[in-house]
């Protein structure tokens, strides 16, 4: 099984432009997230879905959205990228949103120029 | 906002010796998990405490949730060059009754010297 994937690999995008990234998972999890890794930093979410349909806000969600139209597949998009969401971005899924652990996927590595 | 606390940031050590990472919750928990992330991967599961003294072990790692829910810690026993890798907390709060948000520490990376 390939459980969770993340596309691209990574990418190098301009200021000003927009970018979706994509993460799927086949392991029928009802939550997925978004978060982002900076340098010697911990993981910071940016958005999460405890079921399909549903969203929310994470702690630092501007800049950033995001849907849930189907279980699987959970869509990151930067509308207008700007230089300070240069990170990695990990996509992760659990079960449920309370208490199951949670699958991250390999990570997307963005640079803003 | 919720805040999660992790000390120390960084932690060299010789083989051999025991490692200790703290975490401080700003807010009392539902429960809360430990990854373990290798350089240049992704973060990996290790264990979750849901029980106010809780107490886990795996092997040479001991994991201890506080009586508040509040603090946990995560304990090392005679390292090997394997257990390289930054060790996250993320403490957990419950929306509702399947649903929740995890605050994630800024991790304890730990370098192990053979």
């Amino acid at each position: 099984t390939a459980g969770i994937t993340q596309a691209p690999t990574s990418q190098i995008l301009a200021a000003g432009r927009s970018m979706t990234l994509r993460c799927t998972q086949d392991m029928r999890h009802n939550a997925m997230y978004w978060y982002r890794q900076d340098l010697g930093l911990g993981l910071r979410l940016i958005h999460y879905s405890n079921t399909a349909g549903t969203t929310g806000k994470g702690e630092v969600p501007d800049g950033y959205s995001v849907s849930r139209a189907n279980t699987d597949d959970f869509p990151l998009t930067l509308a207008s990228a700007v230089p300070s969401q240069t990170s990695v971005y990990f996509c992760a899924s659990s079960l449920d949103g309370a208490y199951n652990e949670q699958f991250f996927g390999p990570g997307t590595r963005l640079t803003v120029l | 906002g919720q805040q999660v606390m992790q000390i120390p940031q960084y932690q060299h050590v010789q083989e051999g010796e025991d490692f200790t990472t703290y975490c401080n919750s700003s807010t009392t928990l539902s429960n809360i998990q430990w990854y373990k992330q290798r350089p240049g991967g992704h973060p990996v599961f290790l264990i979750q405490l849901v029980k106010s003294g809780e107490v886990k072990k795996q092997k040479r790692l001991t994991f201890q949730f506080g009586e508040a829910k509040k603090n946990s810690s995560l304990h090392i026993t005679a390292t090997q060059t394997t257990d390289v890798g930054t060790y996250f907390c993320a403490g957990r709060v419950l929306l509702e009754a399947n649903a929740g948000k995890s605050t994630f520490g800024d991790g304890t990376t730990l370098t192990v010297k053979p």
